[in-house]
Protein backbone atom coordinates (compact mmCIF):
# COMPACT_ATOMS: atom_id res chain seq x y z
CA UNK A 1 0.00 0.00 0.00
CA UNK A 2 1.51 3.72 -0.72
CA UNK A 3 1.33 5.64 2.30
CA UNK A 4 3.10 9.53 3.22
CA UNK A 5 3.59 9.95 6.86
CA UNK A 6 4.37 13.43 7.93
CA UNK A 7 4.65 12.95 12.30
CA UNK A 8 5.45 16.73 13.10
CA UNK A 9 1.35 18.74 13.39
CA UNK A 10 3.00 21.58 14.31
CA UNK A 11 6.25 23.38 14.20
CA UNK A 12 7.86 26.48 15.33
CA UNK A 13 10.99 28.16 13.88
CA UNK A 14 13.28 31.93 14.42
CA UNK A 15 13.16 33.99 11.43
CA UNK A 16 16.24 33.62 9.70
CA UNK A 17 16.57 30.15 10.63
CA UNK A 18 16.74 26.73 8.88
CA UNK A 19 13.77 24.39 9.75
CA UNK A 20 13.42 20.53 8.38
CA UNK A 21 10.02 19.17 7.99
CA UNK A 22 9.94 15.34 8.25
CA UNK A 23 8.66 13.04 5.46
CA UNK A 24 8.27 9.83 5.06
CA UNK A 25 6.63 7.36 2.59
CA UNK A 26 5.77 3.81 1.49
CA UNK A 27 5.43 2.31 -2.28
CA UNK A 28 6.93 -0.86 -3.71
CA UNK A 29 6.84 1.01 -7.02
CA UNK A 30 10.47 1.29 -8.12
CA UNK A 31 9.21 4.75 -9.78
CA UNK A 32 7.99 7.34 -8.02
CA UNK A 33 7.99 11.31 -7.11
CA UNK A 34 7.91 12.77 -4.58
CA UNK A 35 6.63 16.60 -3.76
CA UNK A 36 5.90 18.98 -1.21
CA UNK A 37 3.20 21.87 -1.26
CA UNK A 38 2.82 24.88 0.70
CA UNK A 39 -0.79 25.68 1.78
CA UNK A 40 -1.51 28.97 3.19
CA UNK A 41 -4.30 30.29 5.36
CA UNK A 42 -5.52 31.79 2.47
CA UNK A 43 -5.95 28.33 0.84
CA UNK A 44 -4.19 27.60 -2.09
CA UNK A 45 -1.89 24.81 -2.51
CA UNK A 46 1.26 25.85 -4.22
CA UNK A 47 3.75 23.38 -5.53
CA UNK A 48 7.45 23.96 -3.94
CA UNK A 49 9.83 21.19 -5.12
CA UNK A 50 10.27 17.81 -6.91
CA UNK A 51 12.44 14.80 -6.07
CA UNK A 52 12.08 11.88 -8.71
CA UNK A 53 13.24 8.34 -7.14
CA UNK A 54 15.80 7.96 -9.75
CA UNK A 55 17.21 11.35 -9.07
CA UNK A 56 21.26 11.10 -8.00
CA UNK A 57 21.10 14.50 -6.22
CA UNK A 58 18.51 16.11 -3.61
CA UNK A 59 16.49 18.73 -5.37
CA UNK A 60 16.58 22.46 -4.85
CA UNK A 61 14.61 25.67 -5.29
CA UNK A 62 15.47 28.51 -3.92
CA UNK A 63 15.58 28.69 -0.24
CA UNK A 64 13.76 25.04 -0.58
CA UNK A 65 15.77 21.39 -0.43
CA UNK A 66 14.71 17.99 -0.24
CA UNK A 67 17.00 16.18 1.71
CA UNK A 68 16.25 12.64 -0.18
CA UNK A 69 17.45 9.77 1.95
CA UNK A 70 15.70 6.58 -0.61
CA UNK A 71 17.14 3.66 1.97
CA UNK A 72 15.37 5.24 4.73
CA UNK A 73 12.27 6.42 2.24
CA UNK A 74 12.39 9.35 3.84
CA UNK A 75 11.53 13.62 1.37
CA UNK A 76 12.81 16.21 4.22
CA UNK A 77 12.23 19.25 3.30
CA UNK A 78 14.27 22.04 4.32
CA UNK A 79 13.24 25.65 4.31
CA UNK A 80 16.73 27.79 4.65
CA UNK A 81 16.56 31.36 5.86
CA UNK A 82 12.66 31.33 7.03
CA UNK A 83 10.58 34.14 6.52
CA UNK A 84 7.50 35.17 8.09
CA UNK A 85 5.49 34.48 4.73
CA UNK A 86 6.39 30.71 5.34
CA UNK A 87 3.86 30.14 7.87
CA UNK A 88 1.56 27.74 6.57
CA UNK A 89 0.50 24.15 6.03
CA UNK A 90 3.05 21.91 4.28
CA UNK A 91 2.28 19.06 2.64
CA UNK A 92 4.08 15.71 1.44
CA UNK A 93 2.94 13.90 -1.74
CA UNK A 94 4.01 11.18 -3.65
CA UNK A 95 2.86 9.61 -6.98
CA UNK A 96 3.82 6.73 -8.24
CA UNK A 97 3.27 4.94 -11.67
CA UNK A 98 -0.50 4.73 -11.05
CA UNK A 99 -0.96 8.31 -11.63
CA UNK A 100 -2.45 8.31 -8.03
CA UNK A 101 -0.95 11.26 -5.73
CA UNK A 102 -0.70 10.63 -2.34
CA UNK A 103 -0.84 13.17 0.59
CA UNK A 104 0.43 13.34 4.60
CA UNK A 105 -1.61 14.78 6.62
CA UNK A 106 0.24 18.30 6.66
CA UNK A 107 2.56 19.72 9.19
CA UNK A 108 1.69 23.55 9.90
CA UNK A 109 4.84 25.72 10.39
CA UNK A 110 4.74 29.11 12.18
CA UNK A 111 7.75 31.52 12.16
CA UNK A 112 8.41 33.48 14.60
CA UNK A 113 9.57 37.52 14.76
CA UNK B 1 1.41 31.29 -17.28
CA UNK B 2 -2.18 30.09 -17.14
CA UNK B 3 -3.08 28.06 -14.17
CA UNK B 4 -6.22 25.68 -13.22
CA UNK B 5 -9.63 27.94 -12.71
CA UNK B 6 -12.19 26.96 -10.70
CA UNK B 7 -15.29 28.16 -9.98
CA UNK B 8 -17.20 29.54 -7.77
CA UNK B 9 -14.87 30.72 -5.31
CA UNK B 10 -17.42 30.45 -2.72
CA UNK B 11 -20.42 28.13 -2.32
CA UNK B 12 -23.15 28.55 -0.20
CA UNK B 13 -26.28 26.03 -0.16
CA UNK B 14 -28.74 24.41 1.93
CA UNK B 15 -29.26 20.74 2.99
CA UNK B 16 -30.37 18.60 0.14
CA UNK B 17 -29.86 21.17 -2.26
CA UNK B 18 -27.58 20.52 -5.26
CA UNK B 19 -24.42 21.88 -6.63
CA UNK B 20 -22.17 21.73 -9.58
CA UNK B 21 -18.51 23.09 -9.65
CA UNK B 22 -16.29 23.83 -12.64
CA UNK B 23 -12.61 23.57 -13.34
CA UNK B 24 -10.99 24.39 -16.22
CA UNK B 25 -7.60 23.22 -16.11
CA UNK B 26 -4.32 24.07 -17.68
CA UNK B 27 -3.98 24.21 -21.35
CA UNK B 28 -2.64 20.60 -22.68
CA UNK B 29 -2.68 19.18 -19.04
CA UNK B 30 -4.53 15.85 -19.81
CA UNK B 31 -5.12 14.98 -16.50
CA UNK B 32 -7.60 16.10 -14.10
CA UNK B 33 -8.50 15.96 -10.59
CA UNK B 34 -10.78 16.38 -7.84
CA UNK B 35 -10.21 16.76 -3.87
CA UNK B 36 -11.96 17.04 -0.96
CA UNK B 37 -10.18 18.94 1.76
CA UNK B 38 -11.97 19.19 5.08
CA UNK B 39 -10.93 22.21 8.13
CA UNK B 40 -7.30 20.86 9.09
CA UNK B 41 -7.65 17.69 7.48
CA UNK B 42 -5.07 16.65 3.80
CA UNK B 43 -6.62 16.94 0.87
CA UNK B 44 -8.47 13.77 0.33
CA UNK B 45 -9.09 11.82 -3.72
CA UNK B 46 -12.62 11.97 -5.33
CA UNK B 47 -12.11 11.19 -8.53
CA UNK B 48 -9.34 11.52 -11.65
CA UNK B 49 -10.22 12.20 -15.45
CA UNK B 50 -7.04 11.04 -18.21
CA UNK B 51 -8.10 12.53 -21.80
CA UNK B 52 -11.72 13.04 -20.91
CA UNK B 53 -12.53 9.43 -19.31
CA UNK B 54 -12.40 8.27 -15.67
CA UNK B 55 -8.60 7.15 -14.70
CA UNK B 56 -9.48 6.05 -10.67
CA UNK B 57 -11.85 6.84 -8.24
CA UNK B 58 -11.44 7.72 -4.30
CA UNK B 59 -13.50 8.69 -1.58
CA UNK B 60 -16.39 10.02 -4.19
CA UNK B 61 -20.32 9.51 -2.34
CA UNK B 62 -22.65 7.85 -4.64
CA UNK B 63 -24.08 11.02 -4.27
CA UNK B 64 -21.21 13.17 -6.27
CA UNK B 65 -20.85 12.22 -9.61
CA UNK B 66 -18.03 14.16 -12.13
CA UNK B 67 -17.31 14.14 -15.49
CA UNK B 68 -14.85 15.87 -18.17
CA UNK B 69 -15.80 17.41 -21.62
CA UNK B 70 -14.15 17.54 -24.80
CA UNK B 71 -13.04 21.12 -23.99
CA UNK B 72 -11.25 19.39 -21.08
CA UNK B 73 -13.46 21.40 -18.68
CA UNK B 74 -14.62 19.00 -15.88
CA UNK B 75 -17.44 19.69 -13.72
CA UNK B 76 -18.27 17.94 -10.07
CA UNK B 77 -21.75 17.46 -9.12
CA UNK B 78 -22.94 16.90 -5.40
CA UNK B 79 -26.43 16.10 -5.04
CA UNK B 80 -28.74 15.86 -1.97
CA UNK B 81 -26.43 17.68 -0.16
CA UNK B 82 -24.85 17.04 3.75
CA UNK B 83 -23.95 19.40 6.39
CA UNK B 84 -20.34 17.20 6.02
CA UNK B 85 -20.16 18.13 2.58
CA UNK B 86 -18.81 21.27 3.56
CA UNK B 87 -15.19 21.77 2.39
CA UNK B 88 -13.09 23.15 0.14
CA UNK B 89 -12.75 21.28 -3.19
CA UNK B 90 -9.66 21.41 -5.22
CA UNK B 91 -9.46 20.74 -8.90
CA UNK B 92 -5.92 19.83 -10.23
CA UNK B 93 -4.42 19.13 -13.17
CA UNK B 94 -1.08 17.31 -14.59
CA UNK B 95 0.48 15.80 -17.56
CA UNK B 96 1.57 12.52 -18.63
CA UNK B 97 -0.12 9.68 -16.58
CA UNK B 98 1.64 7.08 -15.92
CA UNK B 99 4.91 7.94 -17.90
CA UNK B 100 7.62 5.97 -16.27
CA UNK B 101 9.56 8.79 -14.01
CA UNK B 102 6.73 11.45 -14.69
CA UNK B 103 7.46 14.72 -12.20
CA UNK B 104 4.75 16.76 -13.57
CA UNK B 105 3.25 18.02 -10.44
CA UNK B 106 -0.12 18.53 -9.66
CA UNK B 107 -1.41 22.03 -10.49
CA UNK B 108 -4.01 23.50 -8.41
CA UNK B 109 -6.58 25.85 -8.56
CA UNK B 110 -7.63 28.15 -5.82
CA UNK B 111 -10.43 25.91 -4.75
CA UNK B 112 -14.17 26.25 -4.40
CA UNK B 113 -15.48 26.60 -0.92
CA UNK B 114 -18.72 24.82 -0.58
CA UNK B 115 -20.66 25.56 2.82
CA UNK B 116 -23.98 23.81 3.66
CA UNK B 117 -26.15 25.34 6.04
Amino acid sequence: AQKITQTQPGMFVQEKEAVTLDCTYDTSDPSYGLFWYKQPSSGEMIFLIYQGSYDQQNATEGRYSLNFQKARKSANLVISASQLGDSAMYFCAMRTTGNQFYFGTGTSLTVIP
Amino acid sequence: AAGVIQSPRHLIKEKRETATLKCYPIPRHDTVYWYQQGPGQDPQFLISFYEKMQSDKGSIPDRFSAQQFSDYHSELNMSSLELGDSALYFCASSLGQGRVGNNSPLHFGNGTRLTVT
